[in-house]
């Protein structure tokens, strides 16, 4: 049974600080890994998504790698922002279900 | 173009009591999935449809749990008899779902947060 895990569960970081988010699962047999961003009271935004053959992805301030044969994966946010606060879920897919991880519940303070 | 949609955004109710929950998916999206998200837990997988063919329903907690989707589109999300811990955000996403496993991305709604008192 595939778990995913995400280290860790709250970051609180100082406005302009790089960090990493980190994602781990359990069965290496997935088609792709997406990270998503969860505001409060809000529904989940997709920002990157990785397919299996692939070994990271980049958009803007963000990078996300995936090691498949490690299980992991890991979200870097460059120069942050206090616009970056919300919550980042990473969630793995075997043929079409997606497994979420409990996310990491991030702080830029200004 | 418009993203999914659900209703209601908050709903609260009786326990025992019967509700119902809908979404609506980007037009054109032939798959289409409910989610839980319970306060500090992660999203919790309850049903996947794709296109005409028969719903995975392995992630529904209970027979008190069930969906359908009319004409490939919305979808209800139906909870019988409401327990405390059933509370939690519903969330649907929809996805093109091209085919060859899930290498499209999924598309949220905003969620219905339920409250049973």
């Amino acid at each position: 049974k595939q778990e995913v895990t995400q280290i860790p569960a709250a970051l609180s970081v100082p406005e302009g600080e790089n960090l990493v988010l980190n994602c781990s699962f359990t069965d290496s047999a997935i088609y792709n890994l997406q990270w998503f961003r969860q505001d409060p009271g809000k529904g989940l935004t997709s920002l990157l998504l990785i397919q299996s053959s692939q070994r990271e992805q980049t958009s803007g301030r963000l990078n996300a790698s995936l090691d498949k044969s490690s299980g992991r994966s890991t979200l870097y946010i460059a120069a942050s922002q206090p616009g970056d606060s919300a919550t980042y879920l990473c969630a793995v897919s075997g043929t079409y279900k997606y497994i979420f991880g409990t996310g990491t519940r991030l702080k830029v303070l200004a | 173009g418009a993203g999914v949609s659900q209703s209601p955004s908050n709903k609260v109710t009786e326990k025992g009591k019967d509700v119902e929950l809908r979404c609506d998916p980007i037009s054109g999206h032939t798959a289409l999935y409910w989610y839980r998200q319970s306060l500090g837990q992660g999203l919790e997988f309850l049903i996947y449809f794709q296109g005409n063919s028969a719903p995975d329903k392995s992630g529904l907690p209970s027979d008190r749990f069930s969906a359908e989707r009319t004409g490939g589109s919305v979808s209800t999300l139906t909870i019988q008899r409401t327990q405390q811990e059933d509370s939690a955000v519903y969330l649907c996403a929809s996805s093109p779902h091209r085919g060859g496993g899930a290498t499209d991305t999924q598309y949220f709604g905003p969620g219905t947060r339920l409250t049973v008192l």
